[in-house]
């Protein structure tokens, strides 16, 4: 059973426009979500979070959105540059329970 | 800061071998968790480390066992490897809290290839 699901495991995107990444989850207790951009032969590296008492956390070109309803957050990155190229994780979890990652989305920027 | 470091970064072993990988997280991050990467299948948990005692397990088999020092530096050790076990092994820490809504912050990972 997948609590987070990133559905596209990959997405293109012209240099300077706008990326939007997507993540679903199932479990309501989740109430704090992150995003991670890793690239290849290298760990994670953590780029936001945002809490469930929040719909919006902005840090720069990054934004995190949560829809508590719908279950569902995305990240955007304005204006996209070709060193976001990576691949992107998001993750959640509640007091009681680790991180719970999703599978991950590549992002190309094409120059 | 320095940050989450992990050695050895590659490693070769053969089946039915065992290997220890070491973890030291960021001075004063007293929480370690490792993960399990392999293509297709994002990172799943194996476990985690919370003052020298195990605090949540993943759903692996027991060949996988860890444990963590009084230095909060931690070790994971995979014995009778199989050639699944090939992965990236990612361990991360984060600051004391309850469980839930900590950052975690990543090493590079180690890759293991078993022949």
């Amino acid at each position: 059973d997948q609590q987070v699901k990133q559905n596209s495991p990959s997405l293109s995107v012209q240099e300077g426009r706008i990326s939007i990444l997507n993540c679903d989850y199932t479990n309501s207790m989740f109430d704090y979500f992150l995003w991670y951009k890793k690239y290849p032969a290298e760990g994670p590296t953590f780029l936001i979070s945002i809490s469930s008492i929040k719909d919006k956390n902005e840090d720069g070109r990054f934004t995190v959105f949560l829809n508590k309803s719908a279950k569902h957050l995305s990240l955007h990155i304005v204006p996209s540059q070709p060193g976001d190229s990576a691949v992107y994780f998001c993750a959640a979890s509640d007091s009681n329970t680790p991180l719970v990652f999703g599978k991950g989305t590549r992002l190309s920027v094409i120059a | 800061k320095a940050g989450v470091t992990q050695t050895p970064r590659y490693l070769i072993k053969t089946r039915g071998q065992q290997v220890t990988l070491s973890c030291s997280p960021i001075s004063g991050h007293r929480s370690v968790s490792w993960y399990q990467q392999t293509p297709g299948q994002g990172l799943q948990f194996l476990f985690e480390y919370f003052s020298e005692t195990q605090r949540n397990k993943g759903n692996f088999p027991g060949r996988f066992s860890g444990r963590q020092f009084s230095n909060s530096r931690s070790e994971m050790n995979v014995s009778t490897l199989e050639l699944g076990d090939s992965a990236l092994y990612l361990c991360a820490s984060s600051l004391p809290g309850l469980g839930g809504g900590e950052t975690q912050y990543f090493g590079p990972g180690t890759r293991l290839l078993v022949l």
